[in-house]
């Protein structure tokens, strides 16, 4: 299979923990990339590898993936994350590059 | 720095062709795979195709083979996407992606070049 699941929307308290996941086949085999898009903008990577960071990409942001799910998890969320995240992997040719759905993420 | 300028969107009629251009610099465009990725309006990121450097392998979404061709100058260090025969869902804004790394997401975008398919 090449499809890569995310939730539609979730939702966190200002300061607390959210997990963003993703579920595919592929993921047993490939890793997670991690995108966050804000409105009007193009995507940013935050996460990518086995869970390394971007030089940019506050700490607060880490990428633990497990069989066929990858996590993306901000601890201490602020304001400024609220925006819409994707997962990224490759399907199992390792040719083609899939998206997940996307994950609206909102800071109350 | 990596840079990233599409260029080429714009207003076509269902069945028309349009050309969009991608300029690189900041890196060696034969080092790295580069990609095109489209969202259409409101909705989520959907992979269009790629160009893999050392060979010049080209894939295509489902949604698109047969009617787009992806295409690379390195010595202009540009990428290129000739769509085809293009359709009202066609409309989207078209992203230039990089990576390094052969089976990982790209690590760079440029800022996006819109196509509008409407008569």
């Amino acid at each position: 299979s090449s499809e890569l699941t995310q939730d539609p929307a979730v939702s966190v308290a200002l300061g607390q923990t959210v997990r963003i996941t993703c579920q595919g086949d592929s993921l047993r085999t490939y890793s997670a990339s991690w995108y966050q898009q804000k409105p009007g903008q193009a995507p940013v990577l935050v996460i990518y590898g086995k869970n390394n960071r971007p030089s940019g990409t506050p700490d607060r942001f880490s990428g633990p993936s497990s069989g066929n799910t990858a996590s993306l998890i901000i601890t201490g969320a602020q304001a400024e994350d609220e925006a819409d995240y994707y997962c990224n992997s490759r399907d199992s040719s390792g040719n083609h590059l899939v998206f997940g759905g996307g994950t609206k993420l909102t800071v109350l | 720095e990596v840079q990233l300028v599409e260029s080429g969107g714009g207003l076509v009629q269902p069945g028309g062709s349009l050309r969009l251009s991608c300029a690189a610099s900041g890196f060696t465009v034969s080092s790295n795979y580069m990609s095109w990725v489209r969202q259409a309006p409101g909705k989520g990121l959907e992979w269009v195709s790629v160009i893999y450097s050392g060979g010049g392998r080209t894939y295509y979404a489902d949604s698109v083979k047969g009617r787009f061709t992806i295409s690379s100058d390195n010595s202009k260090s540009t990428l290129y996407l000739q769509m085809n025969n293009l359709r009202t869902e066609d409309t989207a804004v078209y992203y230039c992606a990089t990576g390094t790394d052969l089976y990982g997401g790209p690590d760079y975008w440029g800022q996006g070049t819109l196509v509008t398919v409407s008569s």
